[in-house]
């Protein structure tokens, strides 16, 4: 079974850092492209990043560029979302999921979600 | 980056109806376009990929179509479970983009 599991919110300042982990289990995770997506309180959906298997491409969305670092560790089968320079706009729960093989950029199994709330 | 135009925003039905929801793409993404639903304080659940394959488990009365830049999720009969807030999502490139999402509520 495909769990991903994430971790790692909390309440942080304006400008300040903060860094989320998802564990993933089920699945042979260094084969998978993996992705942050982020959902603003009462809002819809926003992805964030992404990142190929064996680390070698990553993907952003405007917003976070040069603020947000996404890496991944396949030995222990784990991805992470280093966040920096944070703003009330990122306040959000922040779901990690794979991406289906074969099926263009598709999230098929997420996470239950973390929540990250950039509050003075 | 791709917009995508979801309508309605939302819809008021009844059990048994027939519902329909659209989504635009701001350009052509041939059949790159995926659909979630998601019920309050849950994840996004994916029920249909590359814009007409059911996943697994997904009831048949989930349905999707469209290509080009016009997509449609169908539900044939609504049920007490469906109601929901969906969403569509393009795959065709990064930034991947989603619709705004669609509420169903019940009438």
């Amino acid at each position: 079974e495909v769990q991903l599991v994430e971790s790692g919110g909390g309440l942080v300042q304006p400008g300040g850092s903060l860094r989320l982990s998802c564990a993933a289990s089920g699945f042979t995770f260094r084969t998978y492209w993996m992705s942050w997506v982020r959902q603003a309180p009462g809002k819809g959906l926003e992805w964030v990043a992404n990142m190929k298997g064996d680390g070698s491409e990553k993907n952003y969305v405007d917003s976070v560029k040069g603020r947000f670092t996404m890496s991944r560790d396949n030995a222990k089968n784990s991805l992470y979302l280093q966040m920096n320079s944070l703003r009330a706009e990122d306040t959000a729960v922040y779901y990690c999921a794979r991406e289906a093989m074969g099926k263009g950029a598709t999230p098929d199994y997420w996470g239950q979600g973390t929540l990250v709330t950039v509050s003075s | 980056d791709i917009q995508m135009t979801q309508s309605p925003s939302s819809l008021s039905a009844s059990v048994g109806d027939r519902v329909t929801i659209t989504c635009r793409a701001s350009q052509n993404i041939r059949t790159y376009v995926n659909w979630y639903q998601q019920k309050p304080g849950k994840a996004p659940n994916l029920l249909i990929s590359a814009a007409s394959s059911l996943q697994n488990g997904v009831p048949p009365r989930f349905s999707g179509s469209g290509s080009g830049t016009d997509f449609t999720l169908t539900i044939s009969s609504l049920q007490p479970e469906d109601f929901a807030t969906y969403f569509c999502q393009q795959s065709y490139n990064t930034p991947l983009t989603f619709g705004g999402g669609t509420k169903v509520e019940i009438k």
